[in-house]
């Protein structure tokens, strides 16, 4: 098994539509958890933390599960710029930084 | 403010040769570390380092060596490349353990 597991996709959605992602990870000793973004041929650049409160960044929210060990990801009102893929990824604290990613979700959002 | 530096940004090597990819953050972070991606996959840690004069191996370290003489400097070795190292390498460096990465561009590397 995975230790971080992403539901490849693709999804594709409307402009507009509202799109969920989810995550798991494996390892209960994860301390840290990200979500970042990857365009075509780009680097992966950081989107948002995740905390177990729940985080919102304008049309972006995460969430975190412990219990569970679940990650999600909601995007709402989706816009053309959003397609890109999105990594889910977890860290252990006091493990030198050292993350772990998942595979990542393809999003097309269409006209 | 440049963040992090890769170069080159494309390389092609024929089987059994050697480079050196190159890694520069101005960011004054002590965390440093190397990943490859393959196509359709995640990221996986080739080596990291804590801070000048440690390094430590990853996930995928056989046939890579690095270095970290600089806060600044982080270095990947290729050492008789093979086809199975065709893959794009991303240098990221974060402040704090625990913290999000910020990645260099990448190298995107073709071994024939």
């Amino acid at each position: 098994r995975k230790e971080v597991e992403q539901d490849p996709g693709p999804f594709n959605v409307p402009e507009g539509a509202t799109v969920a992602f989810n995550c798991t990870y494996s390892n209960s000793a994860s301390q840290s958890f990200f979500w970042y973004r990857q365009d075509c041929r780009k680097e992966p650049k950081l989107l948002m933390s995740v905390y177990s409160s729940g985080n919102e960044d304008g049309r972006f929210t995460a969430q975190l599960n412990r219990a569970s060990q679940y990650i999600s990801l909601l995007i709402r009102d989706s816009k053309l710029s959003d397609s890109a893929t999105y990594l889910c990824v977890v860290t252990k604290n006091g493990n030198a930084g050292k993350s772990t990613f998942g595979d990542g979700t393809t999003l097309t959002v269409k006209p | 403010n440049a963040g992090v530096t890769q170069t080159p940004k494309f390389r092609i090597l024929k089987i059994g040769q050697s480079m050196t990819l190159q890694c520069a953050q101005d960011m004054n972070h002590n965390y440093m570390y190397w990943y490859r991606q393959d196509p359709g996959m995640g990221l996986k840690l080739i080596y990291y380092s804590v801070g000048a004069g440690i390094t430590d191996k990853g996930e995928v370290p056989n046939g890579y060596n690095v270095s970290r003489s600089t806060t600044e400097d982080f270095p990947l070795r290729l050492e008789l490349a093979a086809p199975s190292q065709t893959s794009v390498y991303f240098c990221a460096s974060s402040a704090l353990s625990g913290d999000g990465y910020t990645f260099g561009s990448g190298t995107r590397l073709t071994v024939v």
